[in-house]
């Protein structure tokens, strides 16, 4: 069946480094892909999209891009800060039936 | 500012209570979700629902039902609380059919504790 694997957290780094978590999912079809995010204390919300192969999604300095020969759709952001230290899920829809399915999480810690 | 409201943000119960979790939705969604968050496996999908009445399996619905009376309201419901449903419960809804939208809205999360 579907699934998405992502890198295993915590994640530690320092404010303005570069940041990138991998993703990379399997789908008998053509997913749509996300990240979502859940900061502390809250529930997750949809950080990025991209519905199609070299499609690109951004948000909030993140970007991801959905590449289909390698099955990936890795998020990368040049400069983090503080306020992005949450847990970030990888996830895919192929929208037979409205489910989503989710990887399952890196928590990312920034330190100031 | 749309809105996905769950009832308990914690809950401790004892083995063998019953357990109800609300979840409402002001956005007029048709479908709603429930998950469990568990550390190191992620969310997993309990139940959901595309319509009133309606409810689907997810992949782990053992020792679980829900409740879709209305529209806005999703309800989980646990018939005999174990130690091992401990967990962190997320409620979601959707618009139907527009599938690679991928925009769930999610609650806030209810934290049951089973002792």
């Amino acid at each position: 069946g579907d699934s998405v694997t992502q890198m295993e957290g915590p994640v530690t780094l320092s404010e303005e480094a570069f940041l990138t978590i991998n993703c990379t999912y399997t789908a008998t079809g053509y997913p749509s892909l996300f990240w979502y995010v859940q900061y502390p204390g809250e529930g997750l919300q949809l950080l990025l999209k991209a519905t199609k192969a070299d499609d690109k999604g951004s948000n909030k300095g993140f970007e991801a891009t959905y590449r289909k020969e390698t099955t990936s759709f890795h998020l990368e952001k040049g400069s983090v800060q503080v306020s992005d230290s949450a847990v970030y899920f990888c996830a895919l829809s192929e929208g037979r039936d409205d489910k989503i399915i989710f990887g399952k999480g890196t928590r990312l810690h920034i330190l100031p | 500012d749309v809105k996905v409201t769950q009832s308990s943000r914690y809950l401790v119960k004892r083995t063998g209570e019953k357990v109800f979790l609300e979840c409402v939705q002001d956005m007029d969604h048709e479908n709603m979700f429930w998950y469990r968050q568990d550390p190191g496996l992620g969310l997993r999908l309990i139940y959901f629902s595309y319509d009133v009445k309606m409810k689907e399996k997810g992949d782990i619905p053992e020792g679980y039902s829900v409740s879709r009376e209305k529209k806005e309201r999703f309800s989980l419901i646990l018939e005999s609380a174990s130690t091992n449903q401990t967990s962190m419960y997320l409620c979601a809804s959707s618009v139907l059919g527009q599938p690679n939208t991928g925009e769930l809205f999610f609650g806030e999360g209810s934290r049951l504790t089973v002792l």
